[in-house]
């Protein structure tokens, strides 16, 4: 059974720093895997979708890597802003299967 | 695009009650997703279809819960009756196989059920 399992659970900084969030998934046997963000009270937010074969993707300040065999993701965000505040979720999609497994996510906040 | 559309945002029902949410997934997109959100048990995925039809409702708690896309731009979910443990936000989300299934989420129905 697939588990996916985001550290930390909360971080709280300063603007300006540059921030990495971790995810890792026990089953290796993955399709893609697919970043959100989502802000208190609203719905999910497509950050960046990585294929199994990729080894990164970027989008502007997030940067998220992929390593497969090690069962591991991180998002990379640089040069945190106020707005980057909201919750950050990652999610698995195995082979053969259409579904997302989703982690608890990281609640960030970054203050003024 | 309007991204994936969702009514009612917020519903509040008595116990016992009947409770239809509807979905509109974006147009183009083959896949349509149910979840629920919960501080307890976080995002689960209820039931989703593939091209209007049902592929996997494992997810589904109960017998009161059901979902039907009678074609490619509508989807319900309805909970009948409805139980206070009902309580949550309901997310639908829809993706397109030709590229790579990224889900698109819409804003979500909170349903409080007294």
């Amino acid at each position: 059974k697939q588990e996916v399992t985001q550290i930390p659970a909360a971080l709280s900084v300063p603007e300006g720093e540059n921030l990495v969030l971790n995810c890792s998934f026990t089953d290796s046997a993955i399709y893609n895997l697919q970043w959100f963000r989502q802000d208190p009270g609203k719905g999910l937010t497509s950050l960046l979708l990585i294929q199994s074969s990729q080894r990164e993707q970027t989008s502007g300040r997030l940067n998220a890597s992929l390593d497969k065999s090690s069962g591991r993701s991180t998002l990379y965000i640089a040069a945190s802003q106020p707005g980057d505040s909201a919750t950050y979720l990652c999610a698995v999609r195995r082979d053969n299967t259409d579904k997302l497994i989703f982690g608890t996510g990281t609640r960030l906040q970054v203050f003024p | 695009d309007a991204g994936v559309i969702q009514s009612p945002r917020h519903e509040v029902t008595e116990m016992g009650q009947e409770v239809t949410l509807r979905c509109k997934p974006i147009s183009g997109h083959d896949y349509l997703f149910w979840y629920r959100q919960t501080m307890m048990r976080g995002l689960e995925l209820l039931i989703y279809f593939n091209n209007n039809v049902p592929i996997d409702d494992s997810g589904m708690p109960e017998d009161r819960f059901s979902a039907k896309m009678p074609n490619a731009s509508f989807s319900t979910l309805k909970i009948q009756p409805s139980e206070p443990r009902d309580s949550a936000v309901y997310f639908c989300a829809s993706s397109f196989r030709q590229v790579w299934n990224e889900q698109f989420f819409g804003p979500g129905t909170r349903l409080t059920v007294l």
